[in-house]
């Protein structure tokens, strides 16, 4: 069956670094776009990044734009988030989703906590 | 500007039904969404994708109890015989070029 299992999560402080990662299995991972969604604590759900299934193409969300880097590797089947200049407002659950064109996101991760405090 | 509203709360009985809403942005009225599901302290499931005439597929496993409709720039989620694990926030999605959107979520209580 579809699994997403994400890690990499950890206590950071204003200013530094950290690399998500999200391990796919049980799909042809090379076949799909993906997703990094992420969820601050007691709000909503917010769209991070996507990129394609050969990683041509990536977008990001305005919030992250020039911080944030998507990028995956299909013989690995896994999927990163670099996420440098880190601010207090990215403290939140980071899932990584599986995306199907015109039909959203159809597999979630178990998510991983990110938390920016000093 | 592309946006999803939604009820911050909804409420109903053990057995009975309720019908979520999603509404989309002016000039958006034709966007297919999606509906999500989210337990408490659990991740998102993906309950199904919705099209402007209606026409809705669901996930995998997702039961006969959940259904989608629209009208206009409204999209529904009626969950029927609600059960208590129904409890939960709810997220409506779409898509646009390089654009992914999710609407406010609305939290239901059984």
């Amino acid at each position: 069956q579809v699994q997403l299992v994400e890690s990499g999560g950890g206590l950071v402080t204003p200013g530094g670094s950290l690399r998500l990662s999200c391990a796919a299995s049980g799909f042809t991972f090379s076949d799909y776009y993906m997703s990094w969604i992420r969820q601050a604590p007691g709000k909503g759900l917010e769209w991070v990044s996507y990129i394609s299934n050969s990683g041509n193409t990536i977008y990001y969300g305005d919030s992250v734009k020039g911080r944030f880097t998507i990028s995956r590797d299909n013989a690995k089947n896994s999927l990163y988030l670099q996420m440098n200049s880190l601010r207090v407002e990215d403290t939140a659950i980071y899932y990584c989703a599986r995306e199907i064109l015109g039909v959203g996101s159809d597999y979630w991760g178990q998510g991983t906590l990110v938390t920016v405090s000093s | 500007q592309l946006v999803l509203t939604q009820s911050p709360s909804a409420s109903a009985s053990l057995g009975a039904s309720v019908k979520l809403t999603c509404t989309l942005s002016s000039g958006h009225s034709r966007y297919v969404i999606a509906w999500h599901q989210q337990q408490p302290e659990k991740g998102p499931r993906y309950l199904m994708k919705l099209k402007n005439d209606g026409n809705h597929i669901k996930g995998d496993g997702i039961p006969d109890r959940f259904s989608g409709s629209s009208s206009g720039a409204e999209r529904y989620l009626t969950i029927s015989s609600l059960q208590s694990e129904d409890e939960a926030d709810y997220y409506c999605q779409t898509w646009g070029t390089g654009i992914q959107v999710f609407g406010g979520g609305t939290k239901l209580t059984v």
